[in-house]
């Protein structure tokens, strides 16, 4: 039963380029959460992409956009990077819109950024 | 504002030994929280969801418990391994959409 893959798991931008994040989810899931993940920080939810729509977004501005394709697989981009973009991020799949009852996330093992 | 602290920050213990993890919340409404290891380099990994009307709930050697009206929860791990070298992470939901991540204690065990 593959779990949640996503792709690369290490990259090295520098500032002003263009990022590109994918992930796979869970067999079964349909739902993609992403978030940002800081060294010694819990994870900051980006966004969640439910039927190929964003229907949530954290407190990230619009340089940080998504897609969800209709397989559920899922896609993070981020425009114009910054120094302070630098951070694991994070894919996390589930079942269903939200996080309802005791829904639990399925995370990824991670992409890590760098921005030099 | 909603916020999650969790205590010790860092905690080095030797193999074989318990220790218990603290979490603090001030959060509202609140649905339900949950306890997330993970490991360096992975993904968080979900160990308990405890509801409101939960006061423990164990999974192997890890225990964790919730007051509801004090808002805190604690995670006591029993009889500590190599390989529960990790991250806690203590979230609270609080609504469909929205979770509250704490930062974390980070658990080393030594031989």
């Amino acid at each position: 039963d593959a779990g949640v893959t996503q792709s690369p798991t290490h990259l090295i931008k520098t500032r002003g380029q263009q990022v590109t994040l994918r992930c796979s989810p869970k067999s079964g899931h349909d739902t993609v959460s992403w978030y940002q993940q800081a060294l010694g920080q819990g994870p900051q939810f980006i966004f969640q992409y439910y039927e190929e729509e964003e229907r949530q977004r954290g407190n990230f501005p619009d340089r940080f956009s998504g897609h969800q394709f209709p397989n559920y697989s899922s896609e993070l981009n981020v425009n114009a990077l910054l120094l302070g973009d630098s951070a694991l991020y994070l894919c996390a799949s589930s079942n269903g819109q939200g996080l309802t009852g005791a829904n639990v996330l399925t995370f990824g093992a991670g992409s890590r950024l760098t921005v030099l | 504002k909603n916020q999650v602290e969790q205590s010790p920050q860092s905690l080095i213990i030797l193999e074989g030994k318990n220790c218990t993890l603290q979490c603090n919340y001030t959060v509202s409404p609140f649905s339900n929280l949950r306890w997330y290891k993970q490991d360096t380099g992975r993904g968080p990994v979900s160990l308990t969801i405890m509801t409101f009307s939960e006061n423990t709930k164990s999974n192997g050697r890890y225990t964790a418990t919730l007051d509801a009206d004090t808002k805190q929860s604690s995670l006591h791990i029993t009889a500590s391994q190599l390989s529960d070298s990790a991250s806690y992470i203590c979230v609270v939901k609080v609504s469909n959409y929205q979770l509250i991540w704490g930062a974390g204690t980070k658990l080393i065990i030594k031989p």
